[in-house]
């Protein structure tokens, strides 16, 4: 099984609609980051979790809300969903490194998202 | 800003020739530098972290180069297979502070192995 599970692996909505994607993790990782990736970009940062009770957010986050339900769970929301939002979602998870540093990422498989 | 340049955008080479990705950057203060492959249809993977002192690491058939000064990065696939076949993304990490770190993605290389 993977360590960093994402649900679902591919979804098709419309505008307007309210999607969650969900990532569950077994590496018992403290830090959790939902990065988005679009053809041609590099990979953008959503949200950030260093705790249960920590949320931040990051570069592209207009749009998106994030609850981290468990130091396991984190999950991604958009609220009315347009078709900019069509994109790759990649949930991630880390260890703290040295001195608060972030250390190795590891992904979960993504989730492809379009909106029509 | 913050920027890291990778090239070529894309690459086809033969099954057991040698290939050299590049990574530029214009990350300050520079924390470290890593190198992750991405196959298609999966979340990246991370083959090698390349601190401010390191020059050179080798991950079996992959070495990463560090020049700091020039603030460039390289990672040569030696002897490629089909499995080398692959998006290559150099991450370059700031660090702003004790846990305020800025993680700054590549676009990425496109590796295609062909027979």
């Amino acid at each position: 099984d993977a360590d960093v599970t994402q649900t679902p692996r591919n979804r098709i909505t419309k505008t307007g609609k309210r999607i969650m994607l969900e990532c569950s993790q077994t590496k018992g990782h403290d830090r959790m980051y939902w990065y988005r990736q679009d053809p041609g970009l590099g990979l953008r940062l959503i949200y950030y979790s260093f705790d249960v009770k920590d949320i931040n957010k990051g570069e592209i986050s207009d749009g998106y809300s994030v609850s981290r339900q468990a130091q396991a769970k984190f999950s991604l929301s958009l609220e009315s969903a347009i078709p900019n939002q069509t994109a790759l979602y990649f949930c991630a998870t880390s260890a703290a490194g040295l001195a608060g540093h972030t250390g190795e990422l590891f992904f979960g498989e993504g989730s492809r998202l379009t909106v029509l | 800003k913050n920027q890291v340049e990778q090239s070529p955008q894309s690459l086809i080479i033969l099954e057991g020739k040698n290939c050299t990705l590049q990574c530029n950057y214009t990350v300050s203060p520079f924390s470290n530098l890593r190198w992750y492959k991405q196959d298609t249809g999966r979340g990246p993977v991370s083959l090698t972290i390349m601190t401010f002192s390191e020059n050179t690491k080798s991950n079996g058939r992959y070495t990463a180069t560090l020049d700091a000064d020039t603030k460039q990065s390289s990672l040569h696939i030696t002897a490629s297979q089909l499995s080398d076949s692959a998006s290559y993304i150099c991450v370059v990490s700031s660090r702003l502070g004790f846990g305020n770190e800025k993680l700054t993605f590549g676009t990425g290389t496109r590796l295609t192995i062909i027979p």
